[in-house]
């Protein structure tokens, strides 16, 4: 089992272009989520899917957008990036809502 | 709303002493309660949780939790500390039976010195 992987480690993006964040689960896990972690804000949620084909909005989704198609797999893009979501994302996948999460690596990004 | 607070930013503390880093959570409801750790430049891992039952938890390397549903506090303990705990330590609840997310507190740094 690889658990959760995410591609790329670190990119460095130009303000106004865009690029989408993979994430994937080999656990057959029902719910995944995305989060950023900022220094001092801990991990605040950006979007989460409780199965293929639902999506919703968390705490801070301006700017990013998902999809569902696959259990496996959940996307993030960054629709037209800005200096402000310069930061550390975290995708994570659970089999249920509520139980315990297991997370990616991370993304580092960087916007100039 | 639920929200979490970790009452401390960051910690220090030598190697072999104890530690205990706190967590307050508000909900008026039952609750999951859960403690993650991050090692430097690596995701969170689960460190223990506490889902019902016993209030005391333990966890891996050493660690253990006590829900206080009076005090409405998990804090993490361990009685003693290596080079190796130093990490960023999060707390975060969900409400059980809900429709409600996992939230986390802002994370405690611990450095544990030689």
């Amino acid at each position: 089992n690889a658990g959760v992987t995410q591609t790329p480690k670190f990119q460095v993006l130009k303000t106004g272009q865009s690029m989408t964040l993979q994430c994937a689960q080999d656990m057959n896990h029902e719910y995944m989520s995305w989060y950023r972690q900022d220094p001092g804000m801990g991990l605040r949620l950006i979007h989460y899917s409780v199965g293929a084909g639902i999506t919703d909005q968390g705490e801070v989704p301006n700017g990013y957008n998902v999809s569902r198609s696959t259990t496996e797999d959940f996307p993030l893009r960054l629709l037209s990036a800005a200096p402000s979501q310069t930061s550390v994302y975290f995708c994570a996948s659970s089999r249920l809502r509520q139980e315990t999460q297991y997370f990616g690596p991370g993304t580092r990004l960087l916007v100039l | 709303a639920q929200s979490v607070t970790q009452l401390d930013s960051q910690v220090p503390v030598f190697e072999e002493a104890p530690v205990e880093l706190r967590c307050n959570y508000s909900s008026s409801v039952s609750v999951y309660l859960f403690w993650y750790v991050q090692y430097p430049n690596q995701g969170l891992q689960l460190l223990l949780k506490y889902l019902s039952g016993s209030t005391l938890v333990k966890g891996i390397n050493g660690f253990e939790a006590e829900f206080n549903k009076s005090q409405t506090s998990f804090h993490l303990r361990k009685p003693s500390v290596h080079i190796s705990d130093t990490a960023e330590y999060f707390c975060a609840v969900s409400v059980k039976g809900s429709q409600g997310n996992l939230i986390f507190g802002k994370g405690t740094k611990l450095s544990v010195k030689p």
